[in-house]
């Protein structure tokens, strides 16, 4: 039947406290990731991505992991910030000449001060 | 930074009127997309657009939807009749190219159908 509207898992953490944010992808063939943050009423805002051929990769804060074996993908934040309380949504690219990003279901990241 | 911007931020529109979203892509991409978001729910690709043609649509991209670049910056999304379930957040996404390039959002049009 059709879905009348998610409901979020949440995350709560204490501001200062390291965050970590999992997702399990749908396609073992997949090639490419994304982390997305999104706040209220605002478009998708590229957070970092990691191509398949990585298990691992790092910015500013944020650390992207990815395990092919179980099709899971974490996104760790470290020092959380009230402001990074947002929802969080990881997006996979299917591998061969498709473009198009098929998202996952979202975690609400709340963030206490 | 460059970033990708859509106009309106809010369409009220009545059932089975026309309505036109219009976003204005990162000036040197290539590819350009359309996604929605119904309330609550996730984010949906509809059509991806690159050479001035559509390089690949969903299956919710029906007969009623059709995009365009009139020129050479902005890239649009028209529906022709729409529908009460039509109502959702439409956002407009580009990237440089080629298949693993991070696709940027603009800040999306809330599209509400009366």
């Amino acid at each position: 039947g059709e879905s009348v509207g998610l409901h979020l898992p949440t995350l709560s953490v204490q501001e200062g406290d390291n965050s970590i944010i999992n997702c399990a992808y749908s396609n073992s063939a997949s090639d490419y990731f994304i982390w997305y943050k999104q706040e209220s009423g605002k478009g998708p805002q590229f957070i970092i991505d990691i191509r398949s051929n990585m298990d691992k990769r790092q910015g500013q804060r944020v650390t992207v992991l990815l395990n092919k074996t179980v099709k899971h993908l974490s996104l760790q934040i470290a020092a959380t910030q009230p402001g990074d309380s947002a929802v969080y949504f990881c997006a996979e690219k299917f591998g061969g000449a498709t473009n198009k990003l098929i998202f996952g279901t979202g975690t609400l990241l709340a963030v206490q001060p | 930074e460059p970033e990708v911007t859509q106009t309106p931020s809010h369409q009220v529109t009545q059932m089975g009127q026309e309505v036109i979203l219009r976003c204005v892509p990162i000036s040197n991409h290539l590819y350009f997309y359309w996604y929605r978001q119904i309330l609550g729910q996730k984010v949906e690709f509809l059509v991806s657009f690159y050479n001035n043609e559509i390089s690949e649509k969903s299956e919710i991209f029906d007969d009623q939807f059709s995009v365009e670049r009139p020129d050479g910056s902005n890239f649009t999304l028209k529906i022709r009749s729409t529908k009460l379930e039509d109502s959702a957040m439409y956002f407009c996404a580009s990237s440089t190219g080629t298949s693993a390039d991070t696709q940027y959002f603009g800040p999306g049009t809330r599209l509400t159908v009366l």
